[in-house]
């Protein structure tokens, strides 16, 4: 059963840098056919992709956001960690990791839960 | 990077209606198309992939048509369950996953 699981501060002011965790179980990253990857949502607002990491270490950068953001993974850990730097208000959101299979179609098939992030001062 | 635009925006409807949300791609990505719903104060969930398969376990009033740059998600005889946020995904650019804007679906 695959589960996914972000954490991370709940509360960071602007300018900072937002490091998220996403601890993830029932499956390997070790391969190139599946990748991790990060989307978030402000509220009530739409959905936003961010990145993803493949198991051979290739990523993937939303092209608007691929100055402030970095997408690692730890194998050992079984986990991925999203670093969006210099961060504003309306990085307010939540943000979910997802799950990507990759077969003949490209899909996030399971998703986390999300964690709820606020840019404040 | 590729555009995807959803209409509606949103939607007014009764149980078991029938009723139809449309995606299109601002260029052809075949049938890299992708559906999810997303009911409120939850996470996304995959209802539809490859423009028209659906994923395992999603009740078979909901399907997919389409490919090239014109998409459409149809679900036939509404549930209460169904009234949801619904977004389309591309996956044909490893370059940039895009989302659709959603569509809100409302009872009415």
């Amino acid at each position: 059963q695959i589960t996914l699981k972000e954490s991370g501060p709940t509360l960071v002011k602007p300018t900072q840098t937002l490091t998220l965790t996403c601890a993830f179980s029932g499956f390997s990253h070790s391969t190139n056919a599946v990748a991790v990857g990060w989307i978030r949502q402000p509220p009530g607002k739409a959905l936003e992709w961010l990145a993803h990491i493949y198991g051979n270490d290739d990523k993937y950068y939303s092209t608007s956001l691929k100055s402030r953001l970095t997408i690692t993974k730890d194998t050992s850990q079984n986990q991925v960690v999203l670093t969006l730097a210099n961060v504003d208000p309306v990085d307010t959101g939540t943000y979910y990791c997802a799950h990507l299979q990759s077969s003949k179609y490209y899909t996030y098939d399971y998703w986390g839960q999300g964690t709820l992030v606020t840019v404040s001062s | 990077d590729i555009q995807m635009t959803q209409s509606p925006s949103s939607l007014s409807a009764s149980v078991g209606d029938r009723v139809t949300i449309t995606c299109r791609a601002s260029q052809s990505i075949s049938r890299n198309l992708n559906w999810y719903q997303q009911q409120p104060g939850k996470a996304p969930s995959l209802l539809i992939y490859g423009a028209s398969i659906l994923q395992s376990g999603v009740p078979s009033r909901f399907s997919g048509s389409g490919s090239g740059t014109d998409f459409t998600l149809t679900i036939n005889s509404l549930q209460p369950e169904d009234f949801a946020t619904y977004y389309c995904q591309q996956s044909y650019s490893s370059i940039m996953y895009t989302f659709g804007q959603g569509t809100k679906l409302e009872i009415k």
